[in-house]
């Protein structure tokens, strides 16, 4: 079955210190992978997301993620964290670009020490 | 431009009444998704739908819940005879044609609680 599994559900980092949030998928092919934030009582902000091409792929507000097909993983990654980015992320994925749904992982609850 | 607008922001139902919560997509998005998001859980696909037809709905409980997207107006989740199970944050999606996941904008939720 298509599934998305973040494996960490609560972090909690160091103002200034790197971040990393796991995701893997469990799919056949390549699915397109997204990484969405959802700030307390709020909508989910898209983040990044990978289709194709370059498996590095740049965000908004610093964020980065690496697609690794041979891990089947998409880990999001921050150099130097701020305590506006604590927060829920959610890695989702797509098993088509067309048909609208969308498979969330459990998500990852970030707290940010000062 | 607007963005996905839902309301109400939070509803509070009774244990068998009625909840309809409200999604207008964004100005030129003809496709609609509804998801929840149970606490402590991420969002579970419910439906998707087109102005006036349902696309998928391989999420939705076989009972009590409907979905709908008129040629004018809003889309709505109706909620019958609502659970306390039911209490979760209800969000909706909207995107342009042939997009689909690529140009999803989420709203920011409806609180449905149920007491």
């Amino acid at each position: 079955a298509q599934s998305v599994t973040q494996p960490d559900i609560h972090i909690t980092v160091s103002e200034g210190a790197s971040l990393e949030l796991r995701c893997n998928y469990s799919y056949g092919a390549t699915p397109y992978l997204f990484w969405y934030v959802q700030s307390p009582g709020q909508g989910l902000q898209l983040l990044l997301k990978y289709f194709s091409g370059d498996t590095l792929v740049q965000g908004i507000k610093g964020f980065e993620a690496e697609f690794k097909r041979s891990q089947s993983s998409f880990n999001l990654r921050k150099p130097s964290v701020h305590w506006s980015d604590a927060a829920e992320y959610f890695c989702a994925v797509a098993f088509s670009s067309n048909t609208g749904k969308l498979i969330f992982g459990q998500g990852t609850t970030l707290q940010v020490k000062p | 431009n607007a963005g996905v607008m839902q309301n109400p922001r939070h509803l509070v139902r009774r244990r068998g009444q009625e909840a309809r919560l409200r999604c207008s997509p964004m100005k030129g998005h003809s496709h609609v998704y509804w998801y929840r998001q149970l606490p402590e859980e991420g969002l579970k696909f419910m439906v998707y739908l087109q102005k006036e037809n349902i696309i998928d709905e391989s999420g939705m409980p076989k009972e009590r819940f409907s979905a709908e997207f008129p040629k004018e107006g809003p889309s709505i989740l109706r909620i019958q005879q609502v659970v306390r199970g039911d209490s979760a944050a209800y969000f909706c999606a909207s995107s342009p044609p042939n997009r689909g996941t690529n140009g999803y904008t989420f709203g920011s939720g409806t609180r449905l609680t149920v007491v």
